[in-house]
């Protein structure tokens, strides 16, 4: 079975350090790529998606993602968390299999910032 | 324009009670979603439908079912509710089955 593996569960960082969370898939043909955030107590929203074309792809909020397709990873990056960045952050991958679209979802990482 | 929206926000059943979830969204999207989530699982796909009238199980559609009667509904029902059904489900709606997904606030549950 596809999967969509982030290796962090959770990550706790001190506000204005770097930021890279890890997501890795193991589809192998045409994929479509998202990652979405739910700030606490909200809905998911999209953060930033890849379809096709240049491989970094800049996000709301200062965040950005770069698909590497040799190492079937997609890790999202932000220069200088805020603590308002305080979220789970989920990995999803749109795989073209048995004649169907599926979307596969990461477990998530729950970021924490320190004031 | 108010997006996609779930009603009930919270409930909370007995074991073997049922309930109906209801999702509603005005963007007139075919594809909708229902998807539970739980803690260290991330988001796991019951339901969705392709366009009114049309359903089809996702990854963990037992115990569950839904109808699409109009467009913009997507019904989740629950015919007897279990313990493991404890969780929080989230509704979603999509263009296309590519396209970005939109997420209603969720209905947490909880059963006794």
């Amino acid at each position: 079975a596809q999967s969509v593996s982030q290796h962090n569960h959770h990550v706790i960082l001190s506000e204005a350090a770097s930021l890279e969370l890890g997501c890795n898939y193991s589809y192998g043909g045409t994929v479509n790529l998202f990652w979405y955030v739910q700030y606490p107590g909200q809905h998911l929203q999209l953060l930033l998606k890849y379809f096709s074309g240049d491989p970094l792809v800049k996000g709301i909020k200062g965040f950005e993602a770069e698909f590497i397709k040799s190492k079937f990873s997609f890790n999202l990056r932000k220069p200088s968390v805020q603590w308002s960045d305080t979220a789970e952050y989920f990995c999803a991958v749109n795989a073209y299999m048995d004649s169907n679209y599926q979307l596969i979802w990461g477990a998530g990482t729950k970021l924490i910032i320190k004031p | 324009n108010a997006g996609v929206t779930q009603t009930p926000k919270f409930r909370v059943l007995k074991t073997g009670q049922s309930m109906t979830l209801l999702c509603a969204q005005d963007m007139n999207h075919e594809y909708m979603y229902w998807y539970r989530q739980d803690p260290g699982m991330g988001l796991r796909l019951i339901h969705y439908s392709v366009g009114e009238g049309t359903t089809a199980k996702g990854e963990v559609p037992d115990g569950y079912n839904v109808s699409r009667l109009k467009k913009q509904n997507f019904l989740l029902g629950l015919e007897s509710a279990a313990p493991s059904q404890t969780s929080v489900y989230f509704c979603a709606s999509s263009p296309d089955q590519t396209e970005t997904q939109y997420f209603g606030p969720g209905t947490r549950l909880l059963v006794l």
